[in-house]
């Protein structure tokens, strides 16, 4: 079965704009999602498909896609952003569904 | 409002069975496939489980085949896991999930529950 790989820890300053990355095979062939997990919580979708935003999810945040990767932006990161970032997407072969390792995201 | 509200989990020895369940309101159940995701302490999120939505297809991790079972009752609105030969590594919370369309097991997860936690200790 295939993986996503994710940076463990990304820092970014308040208000600035950070990246957050997930690659793997299976991105060339499935878009990915992305969820916030703050802790003691359920994760939150934030993105999913080629750029769709669920309702209630801050304009900040977009997507985007190139070969294996996929990408999560947010856009003048705010301190609320502060929270572990996960990817997942369908496996190469269909049949099953894989998250990344996560990313930590702090907001300086 | 869309409701998943899980339960059933516990202590239970290593080798022991449990069944989960999740209680889903505020959408017509019927019309999606469900997913079991799984979250150990202080770990990343791992895909369990799915469901489609005719409970004719069923999709499982390979660290859980052949242990775990899903199924679902769309007449109760309840989806469930029933775990076997369980195993200390099996300890974690587990969430269910609803995914965002209504065709295929896509991921794309617009709803969860709280979560219930498992926990597999002599």
């Amino acid at each position: 079965s295939s993986e996503l790989t994710q940076d463990p820890d990304v820092s970014v300053a308040l208000g600035q704009t950070v990246r957050i990355t997930c690659q793997g095979d299976s991105l060339r062939i499935h878009y990915a999602s992305w969820y916030q997990q703050k802790p003691g919580q359920a994760p939150v979708l934030v993105m999913y498909g080629k750029n769709n935003r669920p309702s209630g999810i801050p304009d900040r945040f977009s997507g985007s896609n190139s070969g294996n990767t996929a990408s999560l932006t947010i856009t003048g990161a705010q301190a609320d952003d502060e929270a572990d970032y996960y990817c997942d997407s369908r496996d190469t072969d269909g049949d099953h569904l894989v998250f990344g390792g996560g990313t930590k995201l702090t907001v300086l | 409002e869309v409701r998943l509200v899980e339960s059933g989990g516990g202590l239970v020895q290593p080798g022991g069975s449990l069944r989960l369940s999740c209680s889903a309101s505020g959408f017509t159940f019927s019309n999606y496939a469900l997913t079991w995701v799984r979250q150990a302490p202080g770990k990343g999120l791992e895909w369990v489980s799915s469901i489609s939505s005719s409970g004719g297809r069923t999709y499982y991790a390979d660290t859980v085949k052949g242990r775990f079972t899903s199924s679902r009752d769309d007449f109760t609105n309840t989806l469930y896991l029933q775990m076997k030969s369980l195993r200390v590594e099996d300890t974690a919370t587990y969430y269910c999930a609803k995914q965002v369309v209504t065709v295929g097991v896509t991921g794309q997860f617009d709803y969860w529950g709280q979560g219930t936690l498992v926990t597999v200790s002599a």
